[in-house]
C-alpha cells in the first residue's frame, strides 16, 4: 500500500531558486492538502484542495503555489525560495473534506534553503 | 476558527507507566476529535478518533474520551512502552470546511 507518496524526500536550495514538490495518492481521495512542519509551531496549512479542479488557501499561503494536477497529484511550488521556508512538508488526502474523516500523510520533504 | 491547546513536552516517562496527554479544544457546532502519532522520520498516523460527545476512541492500548462539557480529550495508556516514543498531536474538525487544526505537539520519551 503506497498511500500518499513525496518526492523528493530532502532537498536543499539556495535563496531565490524555485522548486516543486510532487504528491500523489492512490487511495481515490477527493481531497488533498499541503502544511508546513516547524520546530514548536505544529501543522500548519498551507493550501487544500477539496476536490479536483479546486485550490485554496489556508493558514500561511504567502510564497507559495499549488496545482491539482488530476485527482492522484497535487504540487507545491516555491518560485523564488526564502531561508524562512526551511521546513518540513507535509503532503495528505482524506476522502472529503467532511467531518470525522482523518487525514492520511505522505512521509514528508525536508527542505533546507540557505 | 477553531483552536486545539496540548501540554508541552517532551514528557518522559519509564516504561510501563501511565500516560496522560491533556488536550483542549475550541471550536463552533458538533467537532471531530482526532489524535494523531508521528514516529521519527515519518508522516503523522491517525492513531484514534471520537465523532459525538461521549464516544471513546481507542487503538494499541490508547484511549482518549469526548468530553463536551469540558471541551477536552486527553489521550490516556496505562502502561507505556518504549516503542510508544513519538510526537503526538491532538487536532480538530468542525464548520462548513472541516479542515482539522492540530495542537502545536506533545513529545513522549519513554526509558527502558
Amino acid at each position: 500500500n503506497a498511500g500518499v507518496t513525496q518526492t523528493p524526500k530532502f532537498q536543499v536550495l539556495k535563496t531565490g531558486q524555485s522548486m516543486t514538490l510532487q504528491c500523489a495518492q492512490d487511495m481515490n481521495h477527493n481531497s488533498m492538502y499541503w502544511y508546513r512542519q516547524d520546530p514548536g509551531m505544529g501543522l500548519r496549512l498551507i493550501y487544500y484542495s477539496a476536490s479536483e479542479g479546486t485550490t485554496d488557501k489556508g493558514e500561511v499561503p504567502n510564497g507559495y503555489n499549488v496545482s491539482r494536477l488530476n485527482k492522484r497529484e497535487f504540487s507545491l511550488r516555491l518560485e523564488s525560495a526564502a531561508p524562512s521556508q526551511t521546513s518540513v512538508y507535509f503532503c495528505a488526502s482524506s476522502p472529503t473534506t467532511g467531518g470525522g474523516q482523518p487525514q492520511h500523510f505522505g512521509d514528508g520533504t525536508r527542505l533546507s534553503i540557505l | 476558527g477553531d483552536s486545539v491547546t496540548q501540554m508541552e513536552g517532551p514528557v518522559t516517562l519509564s516504561e510501563e507507566a501511565f500516560l496522560t496527554i491533556n488536550c483542549t479544544y475550541t471550536a463552533t457546532g458538533y467537532p471531530s476529535l482526532f489524535w494523531y502519532v508521528q514516529y521519527p522520520g515519518e508522516g503523522l498516523q491517525l492513531l484514534l478518533k471520537a465523532t459525538k460527545a461521549d464516544d471513546k476512541g481507542s487503538n494499541k492500548g490508547f484511549e482518549a474520551t469526548y468530553r463536551k462539557e469540558t471541551t477536552s480529550f486527553h489521550l490516556e495508556k496505562g502502561s507505556v512502552q518504549v516503542s510508544d516514543s513519538a510526537v503526538y498531536f491532538c487536532a480538530v474538525s468542525s464548520g462548513g470546511s472541516y479542515i482539522p487544526t492540530f495542537g502545536r505537539g506533545t513529545s513522549l520519551i519513554v526509558h527502558p
